[in-house]
């Protein structure tokens, strides 16, 4: 399966402090992209990084993939509340996995 | 530019009632899907188009039926509905297919079947 699995499953932190999520896959993959879910919402798109990037940032966000291990991260650096969201990731399947669930406290 | 809209927003549903979910884009895309979200279960993809006139089966498609008529639109029906179907559904689109352009997603119909 190319479903991307998103570890942890759920991250509480302050406002102002960083979040990191990540991403595993199985799979070869053409590119990984970044969604995020705010809460009775449609998933909004991030971010995307192709198979031979290494890191790309927007913004506040920095994702970075490692083919070689199947995996991928997401930070977001100087968090907001507004922040607050389910994020997911996607390995160019139309499998969505769990996502993770972030809040961030004000 | 308004992207993807869905209607209803909300559904109250008796089982074994007939429910069209309505989705409309206008940018154009070839690719459109349907997905269900359920707690604890993530997104699970039920039918996708990816042209118009074409249609096909994702993971959990029992129970429901799409059509292509046009590029824009892409209805989903459930013929007999039962509590089970209980969910919010999403409605995506993307320009290319195959599941690695950007998908780009309604507000979602939220689904109770009683």
């Amino acid at each position: 399966s190319q479903q991307g699995e998103e570890d942890p499953q759920a991250l509480s932190i302050q406002e102002g402090e960083n979040a990191t999520m990540n991403c595993s896959y199985k799979t070869s993959i053409n590119n990984l992209q970044w969604y995020r879910q705010n809460s009775g919402r449609g998933l909004v798109h991030l971010i995307l990084i192709r198979s031979n990037e290494r890191e790309k940032h927007s913004g506040r966000l920095r994702v970075t993939l490692d083919t070689s291990k199947k995996s991928s991260s997401l930070l977001i650096t100087a968090s907001r509340a507004a922040d607050t969201a389910s994020y997911f990731c996607n390995t160019g399947k139309l499998i969505f996995g769990q996502g993770t669930t972030l809040q961030v406290k004000p | 530019i308004a992207g993807i809209t869905q209607a209803p927003t909300s559904q109250i549903l008796a089982a074994g009632r007939r429910m069209t979910l309505r989705c409309t884009q206008d940018m154009r895309h070839n690719a459109m899907y349907w997905y269900r979200q359920d707690l604890g279960l993530g997104l699970r993809l039920i039918h996708y188009s990816n042209t118009a006139g074409t249609t096909g089966k994702g993971e959990v498609p029992d129970g429901y039926s799409v059509s292509r008529a046009n590029t824009d639109d892409f209805p989903l029906t459930l013929a007999s509905a039962v509590p089970s179907q209980t969910s919010v559904y999403f409605c995506a689109s993307s320009e290319g297919t195959g599941g690695t352009d950007t998908q780009y997603f309604g507000p979602g119909t939220r689904l109770t079947v009683l």
